[in-house]
């Protein structure tokens, strides 16, 4: 069991770019979320796949953000025409549907710095 | 709503103990506790559904009042290890897994 995984680790990137995350979850976890987390808050949490249908998404996730899990497998984070504000550390995190815990396990994340 | 917790931030000794709160204005119906280290990812500590509920170990442990608004974590005779940033991270319906997290407490053992 490899855990969660996410690429890049980190991005540098310009203001207007746009740039893509990836996530792995754990193999066989078919409930996977992504977070965006700013020095000394919590997780915030942006949208929540059952498989392949996104079944929850924050009304934080404007237009400029879109997420996909096309095989239910491994997930994308999307971000369009990026901004200063946008810069955070982005996590996944995945869990097993019949787990009464709910357990979620994260990622090390992807930490984007928007210039 | 986020949930709020308090403290903000604690300092202790090792071997001494803490309580952390996390109060929210509705009642939940679920309460996940994390605690994160820095630089690394939230690790699951429990999971706390039933109002009155206190489960745990002797060394970590929470409890969930009977209302389901209040949720309390209990560190005894704490060591370095438990030194991070804990969450409380709460749902407010069944069938819903947007989990909103709480505004967090840094805790710092010291030797």
């Amino acid at each position: 069991d490899t855990g969660v995984s996410q690429n890049p680790r980190h991005k540098i990137t310009k203001r207007g770019q746009n740039v893509t995350f990836r996530c792995d979850p754990i193999s066989e976890h078919n409930r996977l979320y992504w977070y965006r987390q700013t020095l000394g808050q919590g997780p915030e949490f942006l949208t929540y796949f059952q498989n392949e249908a996104q079944l929850e998404k924050s009304r934080l996730l404007s237009d400029r953000f879109s997420a996909e899990r096309p095989k239910g497998s491994f997930s994308t984070l999307e971000i369009q025409r990026t901004e200063q504000g946008d810069s955070a550390m982005y996590l996944c995190a995945s869990s097993l549907d019949w787990d009464p815990e709910e357990t979620q396990y994260f990622g090390p994340g992807t930490r984007l710095l928007v210039l | 709503q986020q949930p709020v917790q308090s403290p903000q931030a604690v300092i202790l000794r090792e071997g001494e103990d803490a309580v952390i709160n996390c109060s929210s204005s509705k009642a939940l119906y679920s309460v996940h506790w994390y605690r994160q280290k820095h630089g690394e990812a939230p690790v699951f500590l429990m999971i706390l559904l039933k109002g009155g509920e206190q489960k745990g170990h002797e060394k970590i442990s929470a409890s969930f009042n009977e209302k389901k608004q209040q949720s309390s974590l209990y560190l005894t005779a704490s060591q370095l290890s438990y030194s991070g940033t804990y969450f409380c991270s709460t749902t407010r319906t069944s069938g819903t897994y947007k989990y909103i997290f709480g505004t967090g407490t840094r805790l710092k053992v010291l030797a």
